[in-house]
């Protein structure tokens, strides 16, 4: 049973257009929803966190929008670039744990 | 600071063969985890520690094994090697809720 659902499972977009990533979680206590970000032949790394006390969470170009009541959180790419174009993941942490439960992932592509 | 290292970069076995996983980190955290992505299914839980002398196993530990003798190292093991076995292979260490992921061993078995 997953978990942290994630979708879509990719998604294209044209350059400059927004990207959006999606995540549900059943279990109310996970604290902290980070997502990493992964390049082909690379390892994920983390791109933004946010915890639930905030709805949204603002970096750049990257923002988390955080909805408790729903228990979903998403990740919005505005202005996407081809540079981008990644694997990206949701994770979910429980109060304590340093082990994250992750979504399965989506695969972005950033047409130029 | 090299951060988290692993070896080889790519393996090729057979069914049946053993062979060792490398992972090393320099950054002196305590916390370090073996994961595989397969295509579809992110990022698996095989093998986590808590620090030096301290394993437990995650979501998938079935045909391997770890180990944690100092801080610095944490070596994956498959005993037998399996075509399901197939996959990228990640290390991590964590500090606080920051996992800090290797490159990646590419491994297949035929």
């Amino acid at each position: 049973q997953q978990q942290v659902k994630q979708s879509p499972q990719s998604l294209i977009v044209q350059k400059g257009g927004i990207s959006i990533i999606n995540c549900a979680y059943e279990n109310t206590a996970f604290d902290y929803f980070p997502w990493y970000q992964q390049f082909p032949g690379k390892g994920p790394a983390l791109l933004i966190a946010i915890r639930p006390d905030v709805s949204e969470k603002k970096e750049g170009r990257f923002t988390i929008s955080f909805n408790k009541s729903a228990k979903q959180f998403s990740l919005h790419i505005m202005d996407s670039q081809p540079g981008d174009s990644a694997t990206y993941f949701c994770a979910a942490h429980l109060g304590g744990s340093y082990i994250p439960t992750f979504g399965r992932g989506t695969s972005l592509i950033v047409h130029p | 600071n090299a951060g988290v290292t692993q070896t080889p970069k790519f393996q090729v076995l057979k069914t049946g063969q053993s062979m060792t996983l490398q992972c090393a980190q320099d950054m002196n955290h305590e916390y370090m985890s073996w994961y595989r992505q397969d295509p579809g299914m992110g990022l698996r839980l095989i093998h986590y520690s808590v620090g030096a002398g301290i394993t437990d196993q995650g979501e998938v530990p079935n045909g391997y094994n770890v180990s944690r003798s100092t801080t610095e190292d944490f070596p994956l093991r498959l005993l037998s090697a399996a075509p399901s076995q197939t996959s990228v292979y990640f290390c991590a260490s964590t500090v606080g809720n920051e996992q800090f992921f290797g490159p990646g061993t590419r491994l297949t078995v035929l």
